[in-house]
């Protein structure tokens, strides 16, 4: 099993809907998870740290699954600027990063 | 504020050759991290700072990257001798301390290698 695992999409929603993804990973000693955004040919930038009780931003939530292992993350009413690839950050010992699940908000 | 900055932003070198990129981070930040990010993956961690110490590199080829960041500010990797692999680009980042705060990332290094 890969230490973090993302669905690599791409994910074709239309503006308006909801959309999720999930991030498996293996090391159940992880502490810390993050979700960076990644916009075509430019660098990561934080969208928002993911909390044991779970977290909200708007229109984003984050939510921690330590039993099954998993991290998500829910986008309410998709804008076409949500387009992006969107990587899961886990942290042990080490900082791992997803592959990135690609986005595609579709007008 | 500004960000992290880094040079060049672009380079194309043939296998067995060296290059070098530089970046300096946001003032402030004890921890500075070089990252490859292969065209279609996540970034990959090379090696992590704290101030001028190395607080991990167990990714870092050391046969033929290194890296160094003296005086615990600005910092330099280098690849010699590069091989067609080596294509990707080199992101920095840095936080204020530790891999627990967010991390801020500079522009890339996109490498070619041929």
């Amino acid at each position: 099993r890969k230490e973090v695992e993302q669905d690599p999409g791409p994910f074709n929603v239309p503006e308006g809907a909801t959309v999720a993804f999930n991030c498996t990973y293996s090391n159940s000693a992880s502490q810390s998870f993050f979700w960076y955004r990644q916009d075509c040919r430019k660098e990561p930038k934080l969208l928002m740290s993911v909390y044991s009780s779970g977290n909200e931003d708007g229109r984003f939530t984050a939510q921690l699954n330590r039993a099954s292992q998993y991290i998500s993350l829910l986008i309410r009413d998709s804008k076409l600027s949500d387009s992006a690839t969107y990587l899961c950050v886990v942290i042990d010992d080490k900082i791992i990063f997803g592959k990135g699940t690609r986005l595609h908000i579709l007008p | 504020e500004a960000g992290v900055a880094q040079s060049p932003r672009y380079k194309i070198i043939e296998k067995r050759q060296s290059v070098a990129f530089w970046c300096n981070p946001i003032s402030g930040h004890a921890t500075l991290y070089w990252y490859q990010q292969i065209l279609g993956q996540g970034p990959k961690l090379l090696i992590q700072f704290q101030n001028n110490g190395v607080v991990d590199d167990s990714q870092l080829p050391k046969d033929r990257f290194s890296a160094e960041r003296l005086k615990g500010v600005d910092s330099t990797l280098k690849i010699q001798p590069a091989k067609l692999e080596d294509s990707a680009v080199y992101l920095c980042a840095s936080s204020f301390s530790g891999s627990y705060n967010e991390q801020f990332f500079g522009p890339g290094t996109r490498l070619t290698v041929l």
